[in-house]
């Protein structure tokens, strides 16, 4: 079946220590969001890539960065974590803006 | 800023209950409305896609109604049934420049056997 995959889906982070989470989808689409999402909250849009095309939201901290390699893969990479920081991250595609998004199961971040 | 949101923030109803909850948007430069449900521990799954005002989807015993001039639209769920349960997102979808395409904050559901 076609999808998304978040690893891993738990992590644990001390205060400050880089941490990467990935992203994969075998659905080719063009588009793959960085979503940060707190309790009780509407998940908030860090980032997307438009293909190659990175998107930055302007309220999104410098302490966080993505990578896309390629058309499957797309990471998110938090510099220097703090305790705020700690939520669950969605990956998501889809085929344009307007579309649906097809979710990954999430990341959930700890920090120490 | 644009706000999308969702009533109640949670519920809890009894096996067999129907029940309804609100997505409210605003009623200008709409092009789309998504609901999604998110299950605990799974990916959040689109449900329905609306785009015209006075639509109505349905897909088993949930259906949902928009109203784009008043900017809300309803999820009704007949006969709640346990695997109901999750968190019910709903995403405004806006032309207003560029797209932009804005979360509700959720509603719990939590369905008692």
């Amino acid at each position: 079946d076609a999808m998304v995959i978040q690893n891993p889906r738990y992590q644990v982070t001390q205060f400050g220590k880089p941490v990467t989470l990935s992203c994969s989808q075998t659905l080719n689409h063009n588009v793959m969001y960085w979503y940060q999402q707190k309790s009780s909250q509407a998940p908030k849009l860090l980032f997307h890539y438009y293909d190659k095309d990175f998107n930055n939201e302007a309220d999104t901290p410098d302490n966080f960065q993505s990578r896309r390699p390629n058309t499957s893969f797309c990471f998110l990479d938090i510099r220097s974590p703090g305790l705020g920081d700690a939520a669950m991250y969605l990956c998501a595609t889809s085929r344009d803006q307007r579309q649906s998004r097809y979710f990954g199961p999430g990341t959930r971040l700890t920090v120490t | 800023i644009l706000n999308v949101e969702q009533s109640p923030q949670s519920l809890h109803v009894q096996e067999g209950d129907s029940t309804n909850f609100t997505c409210s948007f605003p009623s200008s430069n709409f092009y789309a409305l998504h609901w999604y449900r998110w299950e605990t521990a799974k990916s959040p799954e689109a449900l329905f896609v609306m785009t015209l005002n006075g639509d109505e989807k349905k897909k088993g015993r949930i259906s949902a109604t928009l109203n784009t001039k008043e900017g809300y639209s309803y999820l009704y769920i007949k006969g709640s049934q346990p695997e109901d349960s999750a968190t019910y997102l709903c995403a405004f979808i806006t032309t207003s420049g560029t797209y932009k395409y804005i979360f509700g904050t959720g509603t719990r559901l939590k369905v008692l056997a």
